[in-house]
C-alpha cells in the first residue's frame, strides 16, 4: 500500500522568510497530492492540490511542486505570517473516486513575528 | 452552502459504553470518509463509504466498529465496547470528486 513520508516535523521561521515541506510517497500510482492545515482543535483545511499531469500550482503565497520521477512533492510558502501556523500535512491517493487519503506524519510551522 | 457537519462536537463515554458519532457531507457529495487522529498524530483512514454502500473498510478495527451510510441521513460511525485506546478525534470528509472536505470533528474522551 501507499506510505507517505513527511520532512521536517518541526520548522521554525522568521516572519517574511519562506518555508519549505517536502513528502514522499511510495505508490507510483498516485496521482493526486492534496495539503492540508490544521489549526490546534480544528477541521484539517484543503489548502492547495496537485494532479499528476502537473508539475507545479501555485495560489497567492502558496506553491506545491511535484517530481512523479523521485516520487516527491513539496509546498512552498512564501512571505509567512504568524496566521501561518499550523500543523501541515500533506497526502496521496490513486484516484478519483473511492480512494483513501494517506497522509503525512505532519510538520509543525511556527511563524515568529 | 453548508459545510460538513459532524455531531456531537465532544462525546465522554465510560469503558464498556456505545459512541454513535454522525456525519452530514456536505450537499450534493455522495461520498463520507471516516478518519481518526489519535493526539498528535497524524489522520489514519478508516472507511469510505457511499450511499447505502460501504466501499472500502480497510482501515477499520476488525472488531467492535462499524459504519453505515443509510438512504436518509447521516452517515454514522458506531464504536461498541469503547476502550482508553479509542480517546481521539473522529474526522469524516466528504467530496464530490477529487477534493475532500472535512467536518470539525468529533473528540471522544473514553474514561
Amino acid at each position: 500500500g501507499e506510505n507517505v513520508e513527511q520532512h521536517p516535523s518541526t520548522l521554525s521561521v522568521q516572519e517574511g522568510d519562506s518555508a519549505v515541506i517536502k513528502c514522499t510517497y511510495s505508490d507510483s500510482a498516485s496521482n493526486y497530492f492534496p495539503w492540508y492545515k490544521q489549526e490546534l482543535g480544528k477541521r484539517p483545511q484543503l489548502i492547495i492540490d496537485i494532479r499528476s499531469n502537473v508539475g507545479e500550482k501555485k495560489d497567492q503565497r502558496i506553491a506545491v511542486t511535484l517530481n512523479k520521477t523521485a516520487k516527491h512533492f513539496s509546498l512552498h510558502i512564501t512571505e509567512t505570517q504568524p496566521e501561518d501556523s499550523a500543523v501541515y500535512f500533506c497526502a496521496a491517493t490513486r484516484g478519483e473516486y473511492g480512494n483513501k487519503l494517506v497522509f503525512g506524519a505532519g510538520t509543525i510551522l511556527r511563524v515568529k513575528s | 452552502n453548508a459545510g460538513v457537519m459532524q455531531n456531537p462536537r465532544h462525546l465522554v463515554r465510560r469503558r464498556g459504553q456505545e459512541a454513535r458519532l454522525r456525519c452530514s457531507p456536505m450537499k450534493g457529495h455522495s461520498h463520507v470518509y471516516w478518519y481518526r487522529q489519535l493526539p498528535e498524530e497524524g489522520l489514519k483512514f478508516m472507511v469510505y463509504l457511499q450511499k447505502e454502500n460501504i466501499i472500502d473498510e480497510s482501515g477499520m478495527p476488525k472488531e467492535r466498529f462499524s459504519a453505515e451510510f443509510p438512504k436518509e441521513g447521516p452517515s454514522i460511525l458506531r464504536i461498541q465496547q469503547v476502550v482508553r485506546g479509542d480517546s481521539a478525534a473522529y474526522f469524516c470528509a466528504s467530496s464530490l470528486g477529487y477534493e475532500q472536505y472535512f467536518g470539525p470533528g468529533t473528540r471522544l474522551t473514553v474514561t
